[in-house]
């Protein structure tokens, strides 16, 4: 079965550059969420959206943005880049927010 | 705020052996629970859905139950294997509408031959 495809895997950034991370989630599914899990941590909610509009914010900094497009995958943009947001990016999809949640493989940023 | 919290935080058992994860969370008014298991470096995979109506859940040799009220699950496993070595990860979604999942702290399990 298709699952949750997130690119790239890895890619390092220095500081104050701009990195952008793309989600393709399950075929049908209409909500993709976005999440950060720092090294030894729990993952960290960001931002999700329902068909294409924001239906809920987390701890996201305002130095990241993100969108779903028409064909509902959706990008992380991330500007800015400090030390501190090297993590493991999830995203995620689920049909109705109410159903089981699928995570991708994550997209690990390192910033240097 | 929604605080979960998983016990064990580390587990070391031997194969074949029968075991229980615990996930407890404070704020009761929850809209389902999901069970996930991570292995290093990698991604999220979704054990079980527990929806607040629900008591419990079973997938194979997984059985996740519900206590809603007292703002507990736990996940029970049985008949480990040293395949199951990773981390158990509990997250709860609120009612309301919102889409956030709040994970626990996790639970490292390893099963040893």
């Amino acid at each position: 079965a298709a699952g949750v495809i997130q690119s790239p895997r890895h890619l390092i950034k220095e500081k104050r550059e701009t990195a952008t991370l793309k989600c393709y989630p399950i075929p049908r599914h209409d909500t993709v969420y976005w999440y950060q899990q720092g090294p030894g941590q729990d993952p960290q909610f960001l931002i999700s959206f329902y068909e294409k509009m924001q239906s809920d914010k987390g701890s996201i900094p305002d130095r990241f943005s993100a969108q779903q497009f028409s064909d509902y995958h959706s990008e992380l943009n991330m500007s800015s880049l400090e030390l501190g947001d090297s993590a493991l990016y999830f995203c995620a999809s689920s049909w109705g927010g109410g159903n089981t949640i699928y995570f991708g493989e994550g997209s690990w940023l390192t910033v240097v | 705020k929604q605080e979960v919290t998983q016990i064990p935080a580390a587990l070391s058992v031997p194969e074949g052996e029968n075991l229980v994860l615990n996930c407890s969370f404070t704020d009761s008014a929850i809209y389902n629970l999901q069970w996930f298991r991570q292995d290093p470096g990698k991604g999220l995979t979704s054990l079980l859905l527990i929806q607040s109506s629900q008591r419990e859940q079973t997938s194979g040799r997984l059985n996740a139950s519900l206590d809603k009220s007292s703002g507990r699950s736990t996940l029970y496993i049985a008949a480990s294997q040293p395949g199951d070595s990773a981390t158990y990860l509990c997250a709860v979604r609120l009612g309301g509408g919102g889409n956030k999942l709040t994970f626990g702290t996790g639970t490292q399990l390893k099963v040893e031959l």
